[in-house]
């Protein structure tokens, strides 16, 4: 059971746009940036957004995030087929003094 | 370029130990707090631990407080992690990960070592 909550699957057509959501706490994603990874199967994990809507150098702008509240939210426009991959929400949760990551979720490109 | 490299992973039987290590180069190591993050079998990203630059904080996920332990030598920026009393569950890929461009945001990862706990 993760402490941040995402839905496990998503799925969109080419050049369709996409969001996914993840759901904290008081203690978590509402105090907290929210940053978020897309992992590649067989591949290490790679920042998409930090700071809750910030891209590192190299993301292309068709990936976005937002924090409201509670809740955080990854939007991908404009889908490609590589953008095909596991994604994953993560924050720091000050009741458990530590790093907490959503149970991820996968993206199907139709 | 920045790169981590984790090494010591294998087979272990449970109850044994391993001590992993992260060789970091291309950034100014000592100046950033690290992480190890384990992803078992077919499962979903978990953080294990962070270290703050100069040692003084040290944090753990519940299941491996007491049993795993995380250094860091910036001399040989290098980062570890010593761990003991092993389990079936702590089966996973280990990642170290820096945290450079932001607290709690991992900006570079290495490509892991497999961890196999079983008799």
């Amino acid at each position: 059971q993760s402490v941040l909550t995402q839905p496990p699957s998503a799925s969109g057509t080419p050049g369709q746009r996409v969001t996914i959501s993840c759901s904290g706490s008081s203690s978590n994603i509402g105090r907290k940036a929210v940053s978020w990874y897309q992992q590649l199967p067989g591949t290490a994990p790679k920042l998409l957004i930090y700071n809750n809507n910030q891209r590192p150098s190299g993301v292309p702008d068709r990936f976005s995030g937002s924090k409201s509240g509670t809740s955080a939210s990854l939007a991908i426009s404009g889908l490609q087929s590589e953008d095909e991959s596991d994604y994953y929400c993560s924050t720091w949760d000050d009741s458990l003094n530590g790093q907490v990551f959503g149970g991820g979720t996968k993206l199907t490109v139709l | 370029e920045v790169q981590l490299v984790e090494s010591g992973g294998g087979l272990v039987k449970p109850g044994g130990s391993l001590r992993l290590s992260c060789a970091a180069s291309g950034f100014a190591f000592s100046g950033y707090s690290m992480n190890w993050v384990r992803q078992a079998p077919g499962k979903g990203l978990q953080w294990v631990s962070s270290i703050t630059s100069d040692s003084f904080a040290k944090y753990y996920t519940d299941s491996v407080k007491g049993r795993f332990s995380i250094s860091r030598d910036n001399a040989k920026n290098s980062l570890y992690l010593q761990m003991n009393s092993l389990r079936a569950e702590d089966t996973a890929v280990y990642y170290c990960a820096s945290e450079v461009i932001s607290n709690s945001a991992l900006d570079f990862w290495g490509p892991g070592t497999l961890v196999t706990v079983s008799s």
